[in-house]
């Protein structure tokens, strides 16, 4: 499989739920971000991970918490969200430092009820 | 910093209308820019790119001109099309890419 792939699709948490989203590379970037897309706002840029290593955390609640195993997966722990929490999460990966763009996952759609 | 101002949406078209979707930008250095299109229900995708003043990125019809004299990147197409209907982002990078606020462009039959 190609392309970076995100699980799951959809989910719906309660607020006392832990959770965690997925995302898979397949191209051999070196560098991963989360994306958080909410309705009528821009795109937030949450984490970037560059060879690894977190290297941008944009300010980010520490209910949302990061992992980056290596460089084809990316975790976003999820914990104790509030409704407001509630958007699409997308995932990229692109070769740091190399003008080429990032690659998008189609996201994980979030509901906290 | 570096920042990318897109024209407000939404945006409705008839088919085969002509399409433009302002963008421009501010940046120190010498920015490579990018339009990426978002489909409903799922994520971005690059559609084209220019890396240096006076390139023309063009891609399934669109087409963009970096333009340093007016800091602009402006999206067009000449004949849009029903499926053409998406979200479209514009973007610069230098060490990091930069998004503006995306525009929504809706095609009516």
């Amino acid at each position: 499989e190609t392309g970076v792939t995100q699980t799951p699709r959809h989910l719906v948490m309660g607020m006392t739920n832990k959770k965690s989203l997925k995302c898979e590379q397949h191209l051999g970037h070196n560098a991963m971000y989360w994306y958080k897309q909410s309705a009528k706002k821009p795109l937030e840029l949450m984490f970037v991970y560059s060879l690894e290593e977190r290297v941008e955390n944009n300010s980010v609640p520490s209910r949302f918490s990061p992992e980056c195993p290596n460089s084809s997966h990316l975790f976003l722990h999820l914990h104790t969200l509030q409704p407001e929490d509630s958007a699409l999460y997308l995932c990229a990966s692109s070769q740091a430092d190399r003008v080429s763009g990032y690659t998008f996952g189609s996201g994980t759609r979030l509901t906290v009820v | 910093g570096n920042s990318v101002t897109q024209m407000e949406g939404p945006v409705t078209l008839s088919e085969e209308a002509f399409l433009t979707i302002n963008c421009t930008y501010t940046a120190t250095g010498y920015p490579s820019l990018f339009w990426y299109v978002q489909y409903p229900g799922e994520g971005l995708q690059l559609l084209l790119k220019a890396t240096k003043a006076d390139d023309k990125g063009s891609n399934k019809g669109f087409e963009a001109t970096y333009r340093k004299e007016t800091t602009s990147f402006h999206l067009e197409k000449g004949s849009v099309q029903v499926s053409d209907s998406a979200v479209y982002f514009c973007a610069l990078w230098t060490q990091k890419l930069v998004f503006g606020q995306g525009t929504r462009l809706t095609i009516n039959p």
